[in-house]
């Protein structure tokens, strides 16, 4: 298996406070995604990094904002969580972008917004 | 949008070929197919990727016509451990970024 980390792996927390979720990767891969899936929607895509402080939004993005600062750790936060932010989290990493890309996802967060 | 349609759900009993099939009618010239599997509580795992024809692995098989509008993903003799959610995509051309879109995915049962 990819070697990709997420931290944490289970979190509960209130509406209007702050989240960040963790990803980490071992691989040097330069490509690093954020997901969220929700029974009914399959996976979405909220952002991406293409390298080290280059980001780009994703299908689902509003609420969302990301940063990596290294190659090996993509950070997810949500600057005030809501709700609908309830979700399960997926961090994946690819070598490559485009229709030949072939992506590997980490564990998941599961998170709950009360 | 997704750009592919796949069965909501499928039943198979152990030992028995199931055979997925995708539709991607606006695949673009060069779109690649790839299947992603997942099991409960996991992350997708990649399966088998291709763009024309057959492709097989230790895995699946792949076939794809020439037209290249639909695929299928074959499982042969599967076991209760294939129960999950199989995913086709295509590249989402459409989109700004060449980000690929996973739709529902396909929910396949084996039973004993």
């Amino acid at each position: 298996d990819a070697g990709i980390t997420q931290s944490p792996r289970h979190k509960v927390t209130e509406t209007g406070t702050p989240v960040t979720l963790r990803c980490h990767q071992t691989e040097n891969h330069r490509y690093m995604y954020w997901y969220r899936q929700d029974p009914g929607h399959g996976l979405r895509l909220i952002h991406y990094s293409y390298g080290v402080k280059d980001t780009d939004k994703g299908e689902v993005s509003d609420g969302y904002s990301v940063s990596r600062s290294k190659t090996e750790d993509f950070l997810l936060t949500l600057e005030s969580a809501t709700s609908s932010q309830t979700s399960v989290y997926f961090c994946a990493i690819s070598e490559s972008r485009g229709t030949r890309e072939t992506q590997y996802f980490g564990p998941g967060t599961r998170l709950l917004v009360l | 949008l997704a750009k592919t349609t796949q069965p909501i759900s499928m039943d198979s009993y152990e030992g028995q070929e199931v055979n997925i099939t995708c539709s991607h009618n606006n695949i673009a010239t060069n779109d690649y197919i790839t299947w992603y599997q997942q099991f409960p509580s996991q992350g997708p795992r990649f399966i088998i990727q291709g763009y024309k024809t057959k492709v097989t692995n230790e895995v699946a098989s792949l076939f794809i016509p020439a037209d290249r509008k639909s695929s299928t993903l074959s499982l042969p003799r599967v076991s209760l451990s294939d129960t999950a959610v199989y995913y086709c995509l295509v590249g989402d051309t459409g989109g700004s970024q060449g980000n690929l879109i996973f739709g529902k995915g396909t929910k396949l049962s084996v039973k004993p």
